[in-house]
């Protein structure tokens, strides 16, 4: 099977911007939760989408907000840029969900903010 | 609320020496842990998970709900073991979060 891909790779935005990450999940997996990682803040919850759902959040404001098509396929929105939001972004699938379940990582996408 | 602990930033042992990672961790329920490691220029990916109980690459890690930790260890390290570990925790719902530890970086020495 193919693994979880993301795009783009690397993105360059200035404040104030928008930016949209794309994750492709591994087939037949239905979960795909989003997180950002820092080198201060370590590996940082997002949100998961199930089934076009969010089903869960983490403490994020607003203005990162997520979405699942129904081929499991998901974006993550980041709006009005800021320089704190650089980052690599990590999706990651799973058949069913996080409890007792193996999340598959993608590649992240490396996000700059000028 | 859920909270995962690594205390230290980074380890650094040498090869053949024990090693041991510590997570703590606070969850009110019945919680499932995960080891997660993070080789250079490579992608996260799970090292073992509590529930199954196995020794992954001569790793093994052990559920104390005393004591609330599950901490990653190994008798004799390799070289090929320094990455980025991370240990997370995630409850007993279908709709549960998981969340990270702030992750211990292993350096093991020649």
């Amino acid at each position: 099977k193919a693994g979880v891909t993301q795009t783009p790779r690397y993105l360059i935005k200035t404040r104030g911007q928008q930016v949209t990450l794309s994750c492709s999940p591994i087939s037949g997996h239905r979960s795909v939760s989003w997180y950002q990682q820092t080198p201060g803040q370590g590996l940082q919850f997002l949100f998961e989408y199930f089934s076009e759902t969010q089903r869960n959040k983490g403490n994020f404001p607003g203005r990162f907000s997520g979405r699942q098509f129904s081929n499991s396929r998901s974006e993550m929105n980041v709006s009005t840029l800021e320089l704190g939001d650089s980052a690599l972004y990590l999706c990651a699938s799973s058949p069913t969900g996080t409890n007792y379940n193996e999340q598959f990582f993608g590649p992240g996408t490396r996000l700059t903010v000028l | 609320a859920q909270r995962v602990t690594q205390p230290e930033k980074l380890l650094s042992v040498f090869k053949g020496a024990p090693v041991e990672l510590k997570c703590n961790y606070s969850y009110s329920g019945s919680p499932e842990l995960f080891w997660y490691v993070q080789y250079s220029r490579q992608r996260l990916q799970l090292l073992l998970r509590h529930i199954s109980r196995e020794s992954i690459k001569g790793f093994t890690a052990d559920l104390n709900k005393g004591e609330t930790s599950f901490h990653l260890k190994k008798p004799f390290a390799q070289e090929e073991d320094s990455a980025m570990y991370y240990c997370a925790l995630s409850g007993d719902s279908s709709a549960s979060k998981i969340i990270f530890g702030s992750g211990t970086r292993l350096s093991i020495r020649p």
